[in-house]
């Protein structure tokens, strides 16, 4: 069965640092992966999606994240915090074999500190 | 595009009432689902329709949950009668099927509070 697991349920970084977000993946089948933001009191948005095309995936506001099948692992990174990027994440992966069934992380809350 | 609507955006009732929340996709989509989030379960699925039928309701917590979707451009969730541990925001997202690796855009949610 397909799962993720973030690593972190919180960080907390300075602005102007690097960010990273921390995902496991299980899946039997190579999956696809995203990664949603939530805003405090908003809904979700896509950052980026991976397809098993480019393993260096570039999403939105500056983040990719590296899907790395020998670690089972899609981190998500930014070179440089911006206070705006405080929200939560979530690492989500695509159920296989049927229909677009969604399985989300716990989140991973991040702060932003000037 | 205006995005998934859904309104209202905040429900307040009382323990008995019921609850309907609604849902209007992405024009042109064909999939949508019903989804809660909780802190205690996080995102949880509750109910999937494809092209207005409802395919996997596996999610859905209990008999006093229900979802409709009469046509392509709306659906409801209802709740009869509601309790306080239904309190939760409750997010509608909807797809394009069949696009390979499809995207689920997702509304502003609908945050219900059962007192």
């Amino acid at each position: 069965a397909q799962s993720v697991t973030q690593l972190d349920s919180h960080v907390s970084v300075s602005e102007g640092t690097p960010v990273l977000l921390r995902c496991n993946y299980s899946s039997s089948y190579s999956p696809s992966l995203f990664w949603y933001v939530q805003h405090p009191n908003k809904g979700l948005q896509l950052l980026l999606k991976y397809t098993s095309a480019a393993t260096l995936v570039k999403g939105i506001n500056g983040f990719e994240a590296e899907f790395k099948k020998s670690e089972t692992s899609f981190h998500l990174t930014k070179p440089s915090a911006h206070m705006s990027d405080a929200a939560e994440y979530f690492c989500v992966v695509q159920i296989s074999g049927g229909y677009n069934k969604l399985i989300f992380g716990a989140g991973t809350r991040l702060a932003v500190h000037p | 595009d205006a995005g998934v609507i859904q309104s209202p955006r905040h429900e307040v009732t009382e323990m008995g009432q019921e609850v309907t929340l609604r849902c209007k996709p992405i024009s042109g989509h064909n999939s949508l689902f019903w989804y809660r989030q909780t802190m205690m379960r996080g995102l949880e699925l509750l109910i999937y329709f494809n092209n207005n039928v409802p395919i996997d309701d596996s999610g859905m917590p209990e008999d006093r949950f229900s979802a409709k979707m009469p046509n392509a451009s709306f659906s409801t969730l209802k709740i009869q009668p509601s309790e306080p541990r239904d309190s939760a925001v409750y997010f509608c997202a909807s797809s394009l099927e069949g696009v390979p690796t499809d995207t689920q855009y997702f509304g502003p949610g609908t945050r219900l509070t059962v007192l």
